[in-house]
């Protein structure tokens, strides 16, 4: 059973370019949420999708923002990168049910803007 | 908003000592405490959680517990080997429509041989 697949594993941009990362979640899993980590720090929330839609949103600009697909998979696309845009970037996915608490990670993709 | 307070942020301890990393949050409606471990490269893997209606949670060496009065929860690890050496996340589940995952700052922890 795969779980959290992230891609690419890694990536270079230039500042002020754009970027879209891609996850497709644990099979069973419904709800997909973005993690922002950098270096030496705990993940920071930036998103949750569920049924396509924006469910909640972290503390985040507006450069920030993504995407649902039917099959639950996901877009992160981030817009006029920034030199502190530079981290690690989590997909992790669960299933959006009051019983049901478990959160998947992948493993991440890590992002370098120059 | 859920904030979650991690202590320390580094610690060493010999093979076969063992750990132990302390945790706070601010939020008396979460109820969902789980602890993360994550290695160079990867994306965290959970190790053990606790909801909280249960005060203490085993597994072999790894053990939970959680004080929702205190606001507070901790990991122990006995018998540290080489290979918990890795940095450990707690984090903490609000319930309701809210439902977000809120991580600490992490313990690095170094199991020296």
């Amino acid at each position: 059973d795969a779980g959290v697949t992230q891609s690419p594993t890694h990536l270079i941009k230039t500042r002020g370019q754009q970027v879209t990362l891609r996850c497709s979640p644990k099979s069973g899993h419904d709800t997909v949420s973005w993690y922002q980590q950098a270096l030496g720090q705990g993940p920071q929330f930036i998103f949750q999708y569920y049924e396509e839609e924006e469910r909640q949103r972290g503390n985040f600009p507006d450069r920030f923002s993504g995407h649902q697909f039917p099959n639950y998979s996901s877009e992160l696309n981030v817009n006029a990168l920034l030199l502190g845009d530079s981290a690690l970037y989590l997909c992790a996915s669960s299933l959006l049910d009051r019983d049901s608490y478990g959160y998947t990670f992948g493993s991440g993709t890590r992002l370098t803007v120059v | 908003g859920e904030n979650v307070e991690q202590h320390p942020s580094t610690l060493s301890v010999q093979e076969g000592d063992s750990a132990v990393i302390k945790c706070t949050y601010s939020d008396s409606a979460s109820n969902y405490f789980p602890w993360y471990k994550q290695e160079l490269g990867k994306g965290p893997q959970l190790i053990i959680d606790i909801r909280s209606n249960v005060g203490e949670k085993k597994d072999q060496r790894i053990a939970v517990t959680l004080n929702k009065t205190a606001k507070h929860f901790s990991l122990h690890i006995t018998e540290t080997q080489p290979e918990d050496s890795a940095v450990y996340f707690c984090a903490a589940l609000t319930s309701g429509s809210a439902r977000q995952l809120t991580f600490g700052s992490g313990t690095q922890l170094t199991v020296l041989p």
